[in-house]
């Protein structure tokens, strides 16, 4: 079974800083994908970033990116520049590569917050 | 628009007290499924659906039932709610992997509480 692990469970740095949030996941699978998910207070899951494990370049989306290190099984997420309106809860997610496998496995998040 | 909507929002109810929390996607989705959202435990998949009259387990399906009569429509019911399913449920959609996405778009989420 596919397990997800973010093991920081509460992070806080100021307005404009960079910060990265760590997630490591274990799978016997080759090919899967990998999210980033961010949950703000109103509790919406919004897709902040999606990896393919088929994929050597790692994603980035505007001020968000991904640090993707398939050998060791880790999928941090580095968001630079930070605003505000990041604070929220992130989790990371698995899921496999294969038809009617579209199962999320998620991490146990990490609540971020950005102070001004 | 596209979304996913989900019906209620917030429910508090009473043990064994049976109740539905209704789904429904606008996006012709095959994929369907629910998810509960628990305090250090992240999201967990409790039921999932590949397409109509298709549905199976996910990885906490105890006392929860689910249906797909129609493509859209997913809902989720609980025969004998106990206090232990308070917690957050999303339900969320997404085409099938074939035909080349597989982004799954989540709902807003209900709040149940059950005393």
């Amino acid at each position: 079974a596919q397990t997800v692990t973010q093991s920081q469970p509460e992070m806080s740095v100021q307005e404009a800083e960079t910060v990265t949030l760590s997630c490591t996941y274990d799978t016997s699978e080759s090919n899967y994908y990998l999210f980033w998910y961010k949950q703000p207070p109103s509790r919406q899951m919004i897709l902040v970033i999606r990896q393919e494990a088929y994929k050597q370049q790692n994603a980035t989306e505007n001020r968000f990116s991904v640090n993707f290190q398939k050998a060791a099984k880790s999928f941090s997420l580095k968001i630079s520049d930070s605003q505000l309106g990041d604070t929220a809860m992130y989790f990371c997610a698995f899921m496999k590569a294969r038809r009617g496998a579209q199962k999320l496995v998620f991490g146990q998040g990490t609540r971020l917050t950005i102070n001004p | 628009e596209a979304q996913v909507t989900q019906n209620p929002r917030y429910l508090i109810t009473v043990t064994g007290k049976k109740l539905t929390v209704t789904c429904s996607q606008n996006m012709n989705h095959e994929y369907m499924s629910w998810y509960r959202q628990d305090p250090g435990l992240g999201l967990r998949q409790i039921y999932y659906s590949m397409n109509v009259e298709v549905t199976d387990k996910g990885d906490v399906p105890e006392g929860y039932k689910v249906s797909r009569k129609e493509k859209r429509n997913f809902p989720l019911i609980l025969e004998s709610p106990s206090p232990n399913q308070t917690s957050l449920y999303f339900c969320a959609s997404s085409y099938d992997q074939d035909l080349g996405t597989d982004t799954q778009y989540f709902g807003p989420g209900t709040r149940l509480t059950v005393l």
